[in-house]
């Protein structure tokens, strides 16, 4: 079946322990993409990667880092995580061509920070 | 600055209403133009892009750039259209709204 997984699903964890979310996509996608859902802020772009090694800031990249060194994963890295950063995080993943096209999403995955 | 503008947090209307989602945005350049669909406890997914132009799910969007918007647009609601909706346009990255919350009541 084609789409797009993320783990772990659920995460609480203590400021400043780093943490990775894991995101894999079984489409041979080239561009994927992470997300941050708050309450009245809607999803926004955290970092995307139009392809293998190739990654650039979304509007909140700040306290994150990705890799993309498969094309298959696009992992979100938290080095040291902060309150703010609790939110619910979604993973994404398209084809490449001619400008965006329809972004396949994963289930996402809840971080709470304490 | 690019900017999504969805005015309404919540849109309530009864079964066989007309909808209209309102969506104005600001890019540079021409992006693509899409809607997000989300029901409850499902993924988010695309309901709608500009450059298909079709109808989807009775859903349509017209864009009107001289005032940079992209309605989504039914004229007859139902029951199972209740979700939210995020309007995303885009170029090498995609701009959410904040997203509108339909409620459609029997």
């Amino acid at each position: 079946e084609a789409q797009v997984t993320q783990n772990p699903r659920y995460l609480i964890t203590v400021t400043g322990k780093k943490l990775t979310v894991t995101c894999s996509q079984n489409m041979n996608h080239e561009y994927m993409s992470w997300y941050r859902q708050d309450p009245g802020l809607g999803l926004r772009q955290i970092y995307y990667s139009m392809n293998v090694e190739v990654t650039d800031k979304g509007d909140v990249p700040e306290g994150y880092k990705v890799s993309r060194k498969e094309k298959r994963n696009f992992p979100l890295i938290l080095e040291s995580p902060s309150p703010n950063q609790t939110s619910l995080y979604f993973c994404a993943s398209s084809p490449w061509g001619e400008g965006l096209n329809e972004q396949y999403f994963g289930p996402g995955t809840r971080l709470t920070v304490t | 600055a690019q900017r999504v503008t969805q005015p309404e947090k919540l849109l309530s209307v009864f079964k066989g209403a007309p909808v209209e989602l309102k969506c104005n945005y600001s890019y540079s350049g021409s992006p693509e133009l899409f809607w997000y669909v989300q029901y409850s406890r499902q993924r988010l997914q695309l309901l709608l892009r500009h450059i298909s132009r079709e109808s989807i799910k009775g859903f349509t969007a017209d864009l009107n750039k001289g005032e940079t918007s992209f309605h989504l647009k039914k004229p007859f609601a139902q029951e199972e259209d209740s979700a939210m909706y995020y309007c995303a346009p885009g170029a090498d990255k995609l701009i959410f709204g904040t997203g509108t919350r339909l409620q459609v009541f029997p």
